[in-house]
């Protein structure tokens, strides 16, 4: 099975301050894309970063970057700054280069950003 | 419009009972996915449409599950004789089709069955 694990159910972080969610993954493919989505109370999810398997350099996007390890099958997202709007819940994501919007997600974990 | 909206957002259904759930993509958007999401869990991935072409159902959960998307804009997805089980936040996502495209989420339509 195509797994994504996100060890830490739950999060806190003081506003300003940095903080790195974890997820590992398992695959048999070689072509594949990972995925950090946020998720509100409003239930939409939002694409924070992407990162594609075959590029060895790290994505970044403003405040959050990931540390993508491909050997390890592991990809966390780092969070600096925090702010009082990072607060959501966060899920890890894997797609298949040939099912791309087959979307393989973890169990989320939840981001508190203490004020 | 703006985004991937989905109607109703939210529905209450008796048990037995069949529901409709409605997604309109991103205009001009042709690869769409629908997945559920039950409570303090991940989406899960239920099928997916590249125009009118239903590609892949291998998520839908069992036979009372039914997803069409006729003119390859808007799409529904139908539940018939609605379970508890079925309980949970559908959500549909567009993409512009080709890998590496983002993919856009709507709101969810979250369906509560009693």
């Amino acid at each position: 099975a195509q797994t994504v694990t996100q060890s830490q159910p739950e999060m806190s972080v003081q506003e300003a301050e940095t903080v790195t969610l974890s997820c590992t993954y398992d695959t048999s493919e070689s072509d594949y894309y990972l995925f950090w989505y946020k998720q509100p109370p409003s239930r939409q999810m939002i694409l924070v970063i992407r990162q594609e398997a075959y590029k060895q350099q790290n994505a970044t996007e403003n405040r959050f970057s990931v540390n993508f390890q491909k050997a390890a099958k592991s990809f966390s997202l780092k969070i600096s700054d925090s702010q009082l709007g990072d607060a959501a819940m966060y899920f890890c994501a894997r797609a298949g280069g040939t099912s791309y919007g087959k979307l393989t997600f973890g169990q989320g974990t939840i981001l508190t950003v203490h004020p | 419009g703006a985004g991937v909206s989905q109607s109703p957002r939210y529905k209450v259904a008796k048990r037995g009972q069949d529901v409709a759930l409605r997604c309109d993509p991103i205009s001009g958007h042709v690869s769409l996915f629908w997945y559920q999401q039950a409570l303090g869990q991940g989406p899960e991935f239920l099928t997916y449409f590249q125009n009118e072409a239903q590609l892949d159902k291998s998520g839908l959960p069992s036979d009372r599950f039914f997803a069409e998307r006729p003119e390859g804009s808007v799409s529904t997805l139908k539940i018939q004789r609605t379970q508890q089980e079925d309980s949970a936040v559908y959500l549909c996502a567009s993409s512009a089709g080709s890998s590496g495209n983002t993919i856009y989420f709507g709101e969810g339509s979250w369906l509560t069955v009693v």
